[in-house]
This record gives structure tokens, sequence and C-alpha cells, in this order.
């Protein structure tokens, strides 16, 4: 698709488990985000990549967080030993550069249990 | 912390102009206005954007006062497609966005 995309879309794991989130953003773009979006709350912010260099990582709420982007195209997010407060929806964004607006997708819904 | 103030709802008649309110009182001279609206189980939709002058497109008018202290987005003809909370962000180009809690608009028949 056009599209960016995002996988799984649901995702449930047992309290200290490791988990990986995948996003493909859209092809050529450059920047890529990762927000976190709590049940009620707008996103947040969590790191930010241009093309495979990780720019800001300033909205990690922990190390047990960690993102990566090899080839400056598809991203990871990882959280190694989740915990019950790391449920939330996990939304990636992209865009062409830096003057143009990002574009999300539908995120991945992690629940923790 | 958002830059942004929004009111928490709205609502709207089917039909009629939306016009939904953002205060961005400590905009600085190189940041962006920018709309989305995110509907449940989706991820942020892209609206409109602008810096200074007002903007129009397919979806949606961005009118931003003089001042750049505030601005709204017009929804010329609200249908109930358009039920959302829309956010107001204010952001360098490139740059992380800090959406606050937005509006919640309701469309009603």
């Amino acid at each position: 698709g056009a599209g960016v995309s995002q996988s799984p879309r649901y995702k449930v794991a047992k309290r200290g488990q490791d988990v990986a989130l995948r996003c493909d953003p859209i092809s050529g773009h450059v920047s890529l985000f990762w927000y976190q979006q709590a049940l009620g709350q707008g996103p947040e912010f969590l790191t930010y990549f241009q093309n495979e260099a990780q720019l800001d990582k300033s909205g990690l709420p922990s190390d047990r967080f960690f993102a990566e982007r090899p080839e400056g195209s598809v991203s990871t997010l990882k959280i190694q030993r989740t915990q019950q407060e790391d449920s939330a929806v996990y939304l990636c964004a992209s865009s062409l550069n830096r003057d143009q607006p990002q574009h999300f997708g539908d995120g991945t819904r992690l629940s923790i249990l | 912390d958002a830059k942004t103030t929004q009111p928490p709802s709205m609502d709207c008649a089917e039909g009629r102009a939306a016009n939904l309110p953002c205060n961005h009182s400590t905009i600085s001279g190189n940041e962006y206005v920018y709309w989305y609206r995110q509907i449940h189980s989706q991820g942020p939709q892209y609206i409109i954007h602008g810096l200074k002058n007002n903007e129009t497109n397919e979806m949606a008018s961005l009118i931003i006062t003089e001042d750049r202290k505030s601005s709204t987005l017009i929804l010329p003809h609200a249908t109930l497609r358009d039920t959302a909370v829309y956010y107001c962000i204010v952001s360098d180009t490139g740059n992380q966005f800090y959406f606050g809690t937005g509006t919640s608009l309701t469309v009603i028949p």
C-alpha cells in the first residue's frame, strides 16, 4: 500500500517478555518518528530518525526501549522486559523530508498482562 | 508539553460548518501550525498546515490570526464521518509533534 504500515496490529505479551514492533514507512521518506499513545491521551514522542541516523531519542521512557532503522527504511521498536505500564498504542510516522507533514500508520496496540 | 490550547469537546450539526479553535500564544517565527485528526483505532490523519497565510485544501481551511497566536480549522460542511479528535500542533519542520489532548468533535445528525 501507499501508506505507513505497522505490524503486528495487536500484540499481547506477558510481563517480562521482550517485544518487537515493525514500521514500514512510505517509500522514499527520509524522516521516521515513533510515538506512544496511552488510552484517552494524545500521542507522545519517543524517537526520531533521519535515514538510518537516530537524531533524537529524548522521548524513550527508559533504557528498556530501543529503536533502530539500519538501512534507512524499515524501523523496529524493541521493548525489553516489558511492564504493564508499557501497554499502549505505538504509532509510527514518516515524512518525505523535514519540510513535509508526518504521515501516520494505524499503530500497534500492545497489551502487557 | 503541548504548546497549544484547545477546547476538550465540541458539537456540530451535520451539514453545517465546524469551526475548531486553537490558541498557540508562544508560537515562534519558524513554527508551523498543523492540524491532524484521529478516528478511533486509527492513526492520526494529516489535514492541513500553515505558517502565516490562510490555507485551504480539499478537506478544510486554516485561518491563522495576523499575530499567529491563534488559529481556526474550518470544516465547511461537516458530515458524520468527521466525528473525531482534532489535534492542533505547532512545530518546527522535521521535529517531534506535541499533541496535547485535542478537541473531540461530534457531528450530530
